[in-house]
């Protein structure tokens, strides 16, 4: 079964600094595309970054990047120069071809001054 | 903003009542998903509609439905509400339904606070 894991349920950040939320997922479909959403304490769920299964490169939005390691079933986010409004759940997803996303457990990041 | 308009954002009910959630897709999304995030559970998926067809289903609970109308607008029935209904339910739309790659864009979601 498909299946999204983010081992970390909590992480800090100096502001400033990078970081990077571990998500890794389980599927035998070929074709797939992985997300990350952001939902802050307001709860609306915003997206970041999309990757689909079959790019070549790794993903970027701005301060965002996904580093996609498909052999290793592998999708981190990336916040470079983390910043005080970063603070927030971030959850990774998978959309299959059907359509629905699946989501991980989430990451809640904590971005320190 | 996302597009994706969710009403009400906060409702409040006892044990046994029946509710009902309005969600309204982007202008000319034709897929409507609806989500459950409860503590215990995290993000689930209920339900989707496409064109007014249901197309797939999650681990919605058979006192819950769903409808798209033909003007897209899509409602979630939850009957016989137990405490454990208390979450967030979201609703999100795509342009089609089947691809991989086509963003899902979410509602700013209902909170149901069952008592």
């Amino acid at each position: 079964a498909q299946k999204i894991t983010q081992t970390q349920p909590g992480m800090f950040v100096q502001e400033k600094e990078a970081v990077t939320l571990d998500c890794t997922y389980d599927t035998s479909d070929q074709s797939y595309g992985l997300f990350w959403y952001k939902q802050p304490s307001s709860g609306e769920m915003i997206f970041l970054i999309y990757q689909g299964s079959y790019d070549e490169q790794n993903a970027t939005e701005g301060r965002y990047s996904l580093n996609f390691q498909k052999a290793r079933k592998s999708a981190n986010l990336v916040i470079s120069a983390s910043q005080l409004g970063d603070s927030a759940m971030y959850f990774c997803a998978m959309r299959e071809i059907g359509g629905k996303l699946i989501f991980g457990q989430g990451t809640e990041l904590s971005v320190k001054p | 903003d996302s597009g994706v308009t969710q009403t009400p954002k906060h409702l409040i009910t006892a044990t046994g009542q029946r509710v009902t959630l309005r969600c309204s897709p982007r202008s000319g999304d034709l897929s409507v998903y609806w989500y459950q995030q409860s503590l215990d559970q995290g993000l689930q998926f209920l339900i989707q509609y496409y064109n007014g067809e249901e197309r797939a289903k999650g681990n919605i609970l058979e006192r819950f439905s769903a409808q798209q109308f033909p003007d897209l607008h899509s409602e979630l029935n939850l009957s016989s509400l137990e405490l454990g209904d208390s979450a967030l339910y979201f609703c999100a739309s795509s342009v089609v339904s089947g691809e991989y790659y086509n963003e899902q864009f979410f509602g700013p979601g209902t909170r149901l606070t069952v008592l």
